[in-house]
């Protein structure tokens, strides 16, 4: 069964650093989402993405952070200069459609950051 | 905004038993969307079971239904027969429904279910 697939599944990096996260979301969808949970809280929309670019993003999702789709397979989700409170679960999703209402989720990516 | 409330951390359900976990959510919007997501220990979150708020029958699936009180604006989740690999943690989620591009979801702090042999 086709999955949404996420690397790394653990990064430690130290503040002020670069980090990318990459999702292989499923072949024929075309909408794809970064989510994140900061530990012991919500699970938090960051941005939306169609059509190679962003169609919503959320207030969390300031200038330091940029998603790409750099080769029709990879989506990824930058963050410039990390902070401590950048530390949490990121979840990639992807679904079919927009009116497909059902996404797909990875496993995740928990970020550290020292 | 909307939000999203479950107000159970945890529960415990022995197995076999059925288990009952809240959701409460606030919106000002008449189409939308309701969700249970289930994560099991290391894996990814999968769909449980949805319900459209147009809809006045509770959506089922399997051992699955839900409780969908649109006025009072509850939504739970019940697990009939509950069985071991059921033990995960559940989200409550909202989505509006406005047909565009963007279908992002509403996420609860989530409910950690343990079923116990």
């Amino acid at each position: 069964e086709p999955e949404v697939t996420q690397t790394p599944s653990h990064q430690v990096t130290q503040m002020g650093q670069e980090v990318i996260l990459r999702c292989v979301p499923i072949s024929n969808h075309l909408y794809f989402y970064w989510y994140r949970q900061i530990l012991g809280q919500k699970v938090e929309f960051l941005v939306s993405f169609y059509n190679n670019e962003i169609s919503e993003k959320s207030e969390i999702f300031d200038d330091q952070f940029s998603v790409e789709r750099p080769d029709g397979s990879n989506f990824t989700l930058k963050i410039r200069s990390t902070k401590l409170e950048d530390s949490a679960m990121y979840f990639c999703a992807s679904s079919r459609t927009g009116i497909d209402t059902e996404a797909f989720f990875g496993q995740g990516t928990r970020l550290t950051v020292v | 905004a909307q939000t999203v409330t479950q107000s159970q951390p945890e529960m415990s359900v022995q197995e076999a038993e059925t288990v009952t976990l809240s959701c409460t959510y606030d919106t000002s919007e008449n189409n939308y969307y309701l969700f249970w997501y289930k994560q099991p220990p290391s894996r990814q979150m999968i769909l449980v079971i949805r319900q459209e708020a147009y809809k006045q029958q509770n959506a089922t699936e399997n051992r699955f239904s839900v409780n969908f009180q649109k006025a009072a604006k509850s939504f739970s989740l019940k697990i009939s027969d509950s069985q071991l690999g059921d033990t995960a943690m559940y989200f409550c989620a909202f989505m509006n429904f406005y047909g565009g591009a963007t279908n992002k979801l509403i996420f609860g702090t989530g409910t950690l279910l343990a079923v116990q042999p």
